[in-house]
């Protein structure tokens, strides 16, 4: 069974640094992976699809890379704004499980001003 | 464009009574799902469709029902709320196996 786990579960940084989140899967048997961004009380926003033949995905400050054999992806975040605190959650997507999403725990970021 | 929508927005039932949480998308999609969110179980799949016509189990099944009404929309039933069903709900739809896009969630409390 496809496992998600995503380290620190809760980090605080000062406004400017350049972070990074990083998310680790245990089947790397996967079609793609998915970051999202989950506000307090609200629904998840989706940040970066990256395909399993791609190593990376960058949409403005964000960064995302795969290493699909060793089962790791990383979420860069550059320059960061108190506006990026939020819950960061990957997904993948195995690629035998039909559309079916398993996702990890999140890291919660707070970004300081 | 709406994207995904879901009402209710909140919900509280007492044990045993049933309820229907409704989800529309306006996107176009075929697949359609509905997660819940619990505090350190995360997100877990209760049923998606994968296209208008089917229906299929995901990893929490159990107490709900589904229905795929057309293509855009798909609803999530509760036929005897248990206290274990308090959670939040979100409908999410992709197109086929591409970007998952998600509801701004239900809150529903089972007493």
């Amino acid at each position: 069974k496809q496992e998600v786990t995503q380290i620190p579960a809760a980090l605080s940084v000062p406004e400017g640094e350049n972070l990074v989140l990083n998310c680790s899967f245990t089947d790397s048997a996967i079609y793609n992976l998915q970051w999202f961004r989950q506000d307090p009380g609200k629904g998840l926003t989706s940040l970066l699809l990256i395909q399993s033949s791609q190593r990376e995905q960058t949409s403005g400050r964000l960064n995302a890379s795969l290493d699909k054999s060793s089962g790791r992806s990383t979420l860069y975040i550059a320059a960061s704004q108190p506006g990026d605190s939020a819950t960061y959650l990957c997904a993948v997507r195995p690629s035998n499980a039909g559309n079916m999403l398993t996702f990890g725990g999140g890291t919660r970021l707070m970004v300081k001003p | 464009n709406a994207g995904v929508t879901q009402t209710p927005k909140f919900q509280v039932l007492k044990t045993g009574q049933s309820m229907t949480l409704q989800c529309a998308q306006d996107m176009n999609h075929n697949s359609m799902y509905w997660y819940r969110q619990d505090p350190g179980m995360g997100l877990r799949l209760i049923y998606y469709s994968a296209s208008e016509g089917t229906t299929d189990k995901g990893e929490v099944p159990n107490g709900y029902n589904v229905s795929r009404l057309n293509k855009r929309e798909f609803s999530l039933r509760l036929e005897s709320a248990a206290p274990s069903q308090t959670s939040v709900y979100f409908c999410a739809s992709s197109y086929a196996a591409y970007e998952q896009y998600f509801g701004p969630g239900t809150r529903l409390t089972v007493t």
